[in-house]
């Protein structure tokens, strides 16, 4: 059974980096096909797909967030994760990893983790 | 690029029908045949119920349904039960590797 998993501080100050990482189990996060996704949810909001990124370490992002987000990923780990620069109050959100496959958007999700960016 | 556009809240009675929109523009809702749906619980991680407009992963009822006409997408809940009270979201493919949601709409079960 495949699973993903959150981890990361639940408090960031502002001005600093948002750091999280996704824990891939149950499956090869070097299977072809997958793209490995961050996806947030700002409090009693929608969601805000943040960027995802291939294997082999091709990535895509939110053009909206895209002069301030990076996302890696650490093979060895079965670990995929995100940084966010220069965060503020409006970062503060629910962050989700989910898997992309092929036409078949986010079928799977962590079960998100909560970020608050305050001093 | 703004988020698709989706009514804030919609409900039902049991056994009724309910009926979700999902508007965007020409450059995504209507470009691509990529608009997925997705239902949250409270305190849950979303969960797929359609992805390439109409097709249902293995696992989830056919009381759900989708379609598209132009720049609107649609979902429908068929036999409307307690358990689907929950926050609906719509995802369209706005090309070049980019993905819009919409804001969400929350189902009442009446």
């Amino acid at each position: 059974q495949v699973q993903l998993q959150e981890s990361g501080p639940g408090l960031v100050k502002p001005s600093q980096t948002l750091s999280l990482t996704c824990t891939v189990s149950g499956a090869f996060i070097t299977s072809g096909g997958y793209y490995w996704s961050w996806i947030r949810q700002h409090p009693g909001k929608g969601l805000e797909w943040i960027g995802y990124i291939y294997y082999s370490g091709t990535t895509y992002y939110n053009p909206s967030l895209q002069s301030r987000v990076s996302i890696s990923v650490d093979t060895s780990k079965s670990q995929f994760s995100l940084n966010l620069r220069s965060v503020t109050a409006a970062d503060t959100a629910v962050y989700f990893c989910a898997r992309y496959y092929g036409g078949i958007p986010f079928d799977l999700w962590g079960r998100g983790t909560l970020v608050t960016v305050s001093s | 690029q703004s988020a698709l556009t989706q009514p804030p809240s919609a409900s039902g009675s049991p056994g009724q029908s309910v009926t979700i929109s999902c508007t965007g523009t020409s450059s995504d809702v209507g470009a691509f045949e990529y608009v997925s749906w997705y239902q949250q619980h409270p305190g849950k991680a979303p969960q797929l119920l359609i992805f390439e407009v109409s097709k249902r992963p293995s696992g989830v009822p056919d009381r759900f349904s989708g379609s598209k006409s132009g720049n609107t997408a649609s979902l429908t809940v068929s036999g409307l039960q307690a358990e689907d009270e929950a926050d609906y979201y719509c995802c369209a493919y706005a090309g070049s590797n980019r993905w819009l949601f919409g804001g969400g709409t929350t189902v009442t079960v009446l």
